[in-house]
This record gives structure tokens, C-alpha cells and sequence, in this order.
């Protein structure tokens, strides 16, 4: 079955940029989102379509997906962003997601 | 205003049946394709199932096939998810997730808030 990889945690400083990595056999070939989870919420998308910002979402958020590795990167990164983060890609009509990355502002 | 709603979680005990509903509104239902992810205490997102917005096309993840039916009735707005043979480790919170396709594939931009099944004797 198909997985992606992602790292379990990346440290950030305010204002700094934080980049998420989300890792995959040809992801390049599909389409990565990735969601933003805080504690006891249910999950919001950031971004679509590899790149894409749904309205709302903060333009310090961005994505890329090329080869093997799609990846998120938060720009001036703000102590409300701090939160798990998760990709996810269809595969054979199934939906995989990636086991989730902690961003944490120090 | 799209807004999902999730309901029937409970306290079940192994080799147990459980029927999630999740009531939809704010859109045109029979339109879209609609999921159930479910999320372990404590762990990450897992994908479970998805119906076609006609209905006429289910997927299954490994781990609930042949136990878990997912099926829904447009004339209601609202999405189900029959699950049989409940194990320790089905115990989760269920959302169900709205795609922004008519069949597989797609976006999850709408979420419910979530329904929480317990399996354990």
C-alpha cells in the first residue's frame, strides 16, 4: 500500500521559516494537501492542490510537490501556528495520509 | 454555510456494531463525494472510507474492509458508516470530511467536529 513519510517534529523561532517535508513514492505525480490539527479541533486545510491557499489561510503559508517529496513552508512563522501538520495524497482511490509532523515555536 | 454533523458514537464492546450518521448542510449533498477519517487517541489521521456523491461507488481502507459499510441517503443529507466487528483498536474519533469532487479524489476542505466510538469491554 502506498505511504508517505513525514518528519515527527520541527522546532521553529517566531518569525522564522518553518519547512514540513512530506515524502512518497512519485508524489510528483499526484496531488498533495496538507491540514493543520491543533489540540481538540478537528482539521483545517492550508493547502491544496500542491500550492494552493483555500480563502482564509494565511499567504505565509506555501506548498510544492515535485519528484518525490511535497513539501509545506510556513514564512514568519507566528506562535498560532504552532500545531501538527499532515499531508495527504490519494493513491488507487484510497486516501493516505502522512503520519503527522509537530511544529512547535520556540 | 457548509456544516457537517456527526453523531452515534458510543461505548461498544468487542465483536460489536456501531452506526455513525453524519447530517450535511450548506451544500448540494448528492453533488459531492463525502469521507469518514478517523483518528486514534493520540495518533494521526487515518482514512477509512468514501461514497461517490451518487452513491453508486464506495472505497474501503484495508484495515475496515469487509466490516465497515459506508452508504448515504441524498434525500436526507446525510452520510453513514455501519460498523461491524468492532475492534480495541477501531476505538477513534470519527469525522467525516467533505470533498470538493463528485466521486474519488478531490479535497477535504470541510470537516465535521468529530464523534468518538470506544471499543472496549
Amino acid at each position: 500500500s502506498y505511504e508517505l513519510t513525514q518528519p515527527p517534529s520541527v522546532s521553529v523561532s517566531p518569525g522564522q521559516t518553518a519547512s514540513i517535508t512530506c515524502s512518497g513514492d512519485k508524489l510528483g505525480d499526484k496531488y498533495a494537501c496538507w491540514y493543520q490539527q491543533k489540540p481538540g479541533q478537528s482539521p483545517v486545510l492550508v493547502i491544496f492542490q500542491d500550492s494552493k491557499r483555500p480563502s482564509g489561510i494565511p499567504g505565509r503559508f506555501s506548498g510544492s510537490n515535485s519528484g518525490n517529496t511535497a513539501t509545506l513552508t510556513i514564512s514568519g512563522t507566528q506562535a498560532m501556528d504552532e500545531a501538527d501538520y499532515y499531508c495527504q495524497a490519494w493513491d488507487s482511490s484510497a486516501g493516505v495520509f502522512g503520519p503527522g509532523t509537530r511544529v512547535t515555536v520556540l | 454555510e457548509v456544516q457537517l454533523l456527526e453523531s452515534g458514537g458510543d461505548l461498544v464492546q468487542p465483536g460489536g456494531s456501531l452506526r455513525l450518521s453524519c447530517a450535511a448542510s450548506g451544500f448540494t449533498f448528492n453533488s459531492y463525494a463525502v469521507s469518514w477519517v478517523r483518528q486514534a487517541p493520540g495518533k494521526g489521521l487515518e482514512w477509512v472510507s468514501g461514497i461517490s456523491g451518487s452513491g453508486g461507488s464506495t472505497y474501503y481502507a484495508d484495515s475496515v474492509k469487509g466490516r465497515f459499510t459506508i452508504s448515504r441517503d441524498n434525500s436526507k443529507n446525510t452520510l453513514y458508516l455501519q460498523m461491524n466487528s468492532l475492534r480495541a483498536e477501531d476505538t477513534a474519533v470519527y469525522y467525516c470530511a467533505k470533498q470538493d469532487v463528485g466521486n474519488t479524489g478531490g479535497t477535504f476542505h470541510y470537516w465535521g467536529q468529530g464523534t468518538l466510538v470506544t471499543v472496549s469491554s
